[in-house]
């Protein structure tokens, strides 16, 4: 089993659409979650972190679900600047001499189309 | 808001030689680490560092691979004999601590290598 894994998507979507994205981790252990977006080339950015209770952040709500090692993305009211790869981080679980690692899963692509 | 640079943007160089991938991160930041992306796929973790020690590192990240903290701004990613392969974009990226804290990400440099 991947460590993180993600809607494989491309998602097409028209302007106004309701998109939710889907990640499930293998390790248990981890604590840490996080959506990113990425553009075209270009580097990984922050969106949201994602905690237990779930939390919103204007049009975006993540929500998870320790028991079922599941994440998720909701994004309301899509724009044309939501076309991304968004991608879903977890901890590598467990700390040793002060790391964090974070792990990556592949991204599920969005574009929002007029 | 303070952000982690990374010089050069991109790096064209010939098989078999030696590279250096400067980035400075944030400055009250504790961990640093170095992220790759192959063309069309994932961010894939090479290495960690805190307190001046790699703390965790990759099967990518073998002998040919090296990092640096030479001054306690700069952290440097060394490639001793590229190969064909090695041509990737290369994130650098700190964190404060860690205690849930995300990722900030340079913008990358791109190497070539032809």
């Amino acid at each position: 089993r991947k460590e993180v894994e993600q809607d494989p998507g491309p998602f097409n979507v028209p302007e106004g659409a309701t998109v939710a994205f889907n990640c499930t981790y293998s390790n248990s252990a981890s604590q840490s979650f996080f959506w990113y977006r990425q553009d075209c080339r270009k580097e990984p950015k922050l969106l949201m972190s994602v905690y237990s209770s779930g939390n919103e952040d204007g049009r975006f709500t993540a929500q998870l679900n320790r028991a079922s090692q599941y994440i998720s993305l909701l994004i309301r009211d899509s724009k044309l600047s939501d076309s991304a790869t968004y991608l879903c981080v977890v901890n590598g679980g467990g700390f040793s001499g002060g790391y964090n690692k974070l792990i990556f899963g592949a991204g599920t692509r969005l574009a929002v189309h007029p | 808001e303070p952000e982690v640079t990374q010089t050069p943007s991109h790096q064209v160089t010939q098989m078999g030689q030696e590279v250096i991938l400067r980035c400075v991160p944030i400055s009250n930041h504790l961990y640093f680490y170095w992220y790759r992306q192959i063309l069309g796929q994932k961010v894939e973790f090479l290495v960690s560092f805190y307190n001046n020690e790699i703390s965790e590192k990759s099967e990518i990240f073998d002998d040919q691979f090296s990092v640096e903290r030479p001054d306690g701004s700069n952290f440097t990613l060394k490639i001793r004999s590229t190969k064909l392969e090695d041509s990737a974009m290369y994130f650098c990226a700190s964190m404060m601590d860690r205690n849930n804290s995300p990722l900030h990400f340079g913008n990358g440099t791109r190497l070539t290598v032809t």
